[in-house]
């Protein structure tokens, strides 16, 4: 499997639920990001946690992370149909040659 | 203070044909990137640059790819005798510094070989 690996897939949930996504990855880690892209456009950056940091909020995103288990979890609460969206997580490497992106979790949000 | 430019938008090459991307990036930032996105795929690192330098191109297939970063004008990333697994979607983003932790991204270029 790869690095930055987003757990669902693909995700539908109704208007005012909670959409939790998964992301594992396999190297040391300076930071994780998430990013949403929104279809046929680019990325836009959500968040950004750092190594030593385990949950981070923004608005009606939180995020964890567990080094332990190399892993990270995004919460996006309330959700609204605007929403929809791919999401990517990223790893910046503790080798700090590159960012490596998932492949993406694709939530669509139902109003 | 605009975003990222990416032109063209769209871009429709026969096999054999030259591809050429521009990435402008925004003002006051001297680091680019160039990443590629197959269909339902996540991006996919290809080469960082900064201006008139290649830093890092070890994402960029050895032949048929090349990037450039002038001290005036775009980034152009140029695919010689396209095929068609080059079609995809090509993401620029730039960066003030060098920085893995805060890049703005542009709309994209898709690319369609047919």
């Amino acid at each position: 499997s790869q690095q930055g690996e987003e757990d669902p897939q693909a995700l539908s949930i109704q208007e005012g639920e909670n959409a939790t996504m998964n992301c594992s990855y396999k190297t040391s880690i300076n930071n994780l990001q998430w990013y949403r892209q929104n279809s046929g456009r680019g990325l836009v950056h959500l968040i950004l946690i750092r190594s030593n940091e385990r949950e981070k909020h923004s608005g009606r995103l939180r995020v964890t992370l567990d080094t332990s288990k190399k892993s990270s979890s995004l919460l996006i609460t309330a959700s609204r149909a605007a929403d929809t969206a791919s999401y990517f997580c990223a790893t910046e490497e503790t080798s700090g040659s590159r960012l490596t992106f998932g492949e993406g979790t694709q939530l669509t949000v139902n109003p | 203070n605009a975003g990222v430019m990416q032109n063209p938008r769209h871009l429709v090459r026969r096999r054999g044909q030259e591809a050429r991307l521009r990435c402008s990036p925004m003002k006051g930032h001297s680091h680019v990137y160039w990443y590629r996105q197959l269909p339902e795929e996540g991006l996919k690192f290809m080469v960082y640059l900064q201006k008139e330098n290649i830093i890092d191109e070890s994402g960029m297939p050895k032949e048929r790819f090349s990037a450039e970063f002038p001290k005036e004008g775009p980034s152009i990333l140029r695919i010689q005798q396209v095929v068609r697994g080059d079609s995809a979607a090509y993401f620029c983003a730039s960066s003030p510094r060098q920085t893995w932790e805060t890049q703005y991204f542009g709309p994209g270029t898709r690319l369609l070989v047919l």
